[in-house]
């Protein structure tokens, strides 16, 4: 079942901050976050597992709530760089075991 | 650069027709995935090997079928195009089968069903 992720769309001057929630209306085991900038594939940034173990080579961090289900990716004072799609992937066992259900994704803008 | 390369990256060809679409994963990794992306859809999640063998379906059309080879690398064959099929597939590979590992995509192939 494929995660919801919001808002659809943010636009952001550089330095400002931003949420981005990834939600489940099952249990999950973990959660991935990807960015793609147009044209190219997805770039891996975070993972976030059942049991607060967090994976992840870049200065954005994020949270898994497990009782609301929920993931949110933090982008802190923002940078031009960090324009692009953000998707969250799911796994949800059993049903999804070892596959990613990824959200429709969120684009974000960040302006000069 | 991800490590995980794609072949061809363009591929334009009529309805009807087949094509295959050639993945190398990173070196030491045993997962290959394959997505679908198109506009309207985001990111769907085709079929993943591990290892050689088949270990997750998602919502593949029987006109699509994917095999892992002996030396890790992955094809996705598409039969009997439609102009639906017109997206780009995404190739990923991770070390191991499973959530807790993160996933490399492919530069992707575009495939334009004329």
């Amino acid at each position: 079942q494929q995660p919801v992720q919001s808002p659809q769309a943010v636009i952001l001057r550089e330095g400002e901050d931003a949420v981005i929630n990834c939600s489940s209306s099952k249990a999950l085991y973990s959660v991935h976050w990807y960015r793609q900038k147009h044209g190219e594939a997805p770039v891996f940034l975070m993972i976030l597992l059942k049991g607060g173990e967090q994976k992840g080579h870049e200065k954005i961090s994020a949270s898994f709530n497990e009782k609301k289900q929920q993931s949110s990716l933090y982008l802190t004072a923002s940078q031009l760089s960090y324009s692009g799609t953000y998707f969250c992937g799911t796994e949800i066992p059993p049903d999804s075991w070892g596959k990613l259900q990824f959200g429709a994704g969120t684009q974000v803008v960040v302006t000069p | 650069d991800s490590g995980v390369t794609q072949t061809p990256k363009h591929l334009i060809t009529a309805t009807g027709q087949r094509v295959t679409l050639r993945c190398s994963p990173r070196s030491g990794d045993l997962s290959v995935y394959w997505y679908q992306q198109s506009l309207d859809q985001g990111l769907q999640f085709l079929i993943q090997y591990y290892n050689g063998e088949e270990r997750a379906k998602g919502n593949i059309l029987e006109r699509f079928s994917a095999q892992q080879f002996p030396d890790l690398h992955s094809e996705l064959n598409l039969s009997s195009l439609e102009l639906g099929d017109s997206a780009l597939y995404f190739c990923a590979s991770s070390p191991r089968t499973g959530g807790a590992y993160e996933q490399y995509f492919g530069p992707g192939t575009r495939l334009t069903v004329t």
